[in-house]
């Protein structure tokens, strides 16, 4: 069975840029995270969805981000215009319906904004 | 609100030793699951070993094992015959169960294993 898949692995851009992360979970898995990860810290939730419902955007900052999940099932992360303070790790899990599930993460987007 | 916290930012143990990572939380909810959480430098996040709240049994998995205090609200990650391998950074993470599904995170402990 495949993993999550995120891409791109690394992004490198200038501040005031816009950038896209994409993130493919495990078929099946109804809930999608979109966490951040600062240096050194543990993630952050940024939004979950279940299905195409984002169910929790409370810590997302809608002014310069946005999420979609288009029939949920893949799902992608914008930040528009970037800022030197949005370089971090931007992680996606997923998991699938039930209590006993736990998630399961991608491997990460390292973003730099220089 | 739910807080997790990790006191230890760095821990070493020499190889086949054991060592024992702390976590406390904070919660007024008493249905929830406690989970111990590896991202090695790949950065890819692992499921180490989890806890439901409602069994008294501490859990095990291989050389892992939990001490689950739930009146202290401690949870420790005991790690047996230390491998080389285990090397990474450790989250705690708790996770309610009122349907939300929502995972807080400590802020980790850096393990490194010494040869």
């Amino acid at each position: 069975e495949a993993g999550v898949v995120q891409s791109p692995r690394y992004k490198i851009i200038e501040k005031k840029q816009p950038v896209a992360f994409w993130c493919n979970p495990i078929s099946g898995h109804n809930t999608l995270y979109w966490y951040l990860q600062n240096l050194g810290q543990g993630p952050e939730l940024l939004i979950r969805y279940e299905n195409e419902e984002a169910v929790d955007d409370s810590q997302l900052p809608k002014d310069r981000f946005s999420a979609e999940r288009l029939k949920g099932v893949d799902s992608t992360l914008k930040i528009q215009p970037a800022e030197l303070g949005d370089s971090a790790v931007y992680l996606c899990a997923s998991r699938p319906p039930g209590f006993l599930y736990e998630q399961y993460f991608g491997p990460g987007t390292r973003l730099t904004v220089t | 609100a739910q807080t997790v916290t990790q006191s230890q930012p760095e821990m070493s143990v020499q190889e086949a030793e054991t060592v024992t990572l702390s976590c406390t939380y904070d919660t007024s909810e008493s249905d929830y699951y406690l989970f111990w959480y590896k991202q090695p430098p790949s950065r890819q996040m692992i499921l180490v070993i989890r806890q439901e709240a409602y069994k008294q049994q501490n859990a095990t998995e291989n050389r892992f094992s939990v001490n689950f205090q739930k009146a202290a609200k401690s949870f420790s990650l005991k790690i047996s015959d230390s491998q080389l391998g285990d090397a990474a950074m450790y989250f705690c993470a708790y996770r309610t169960n009122s349907g939300t599904y929502k995972y807080i995170f400590g802020t980790g402990t850096r393990l490194k294993v010494l040869a």
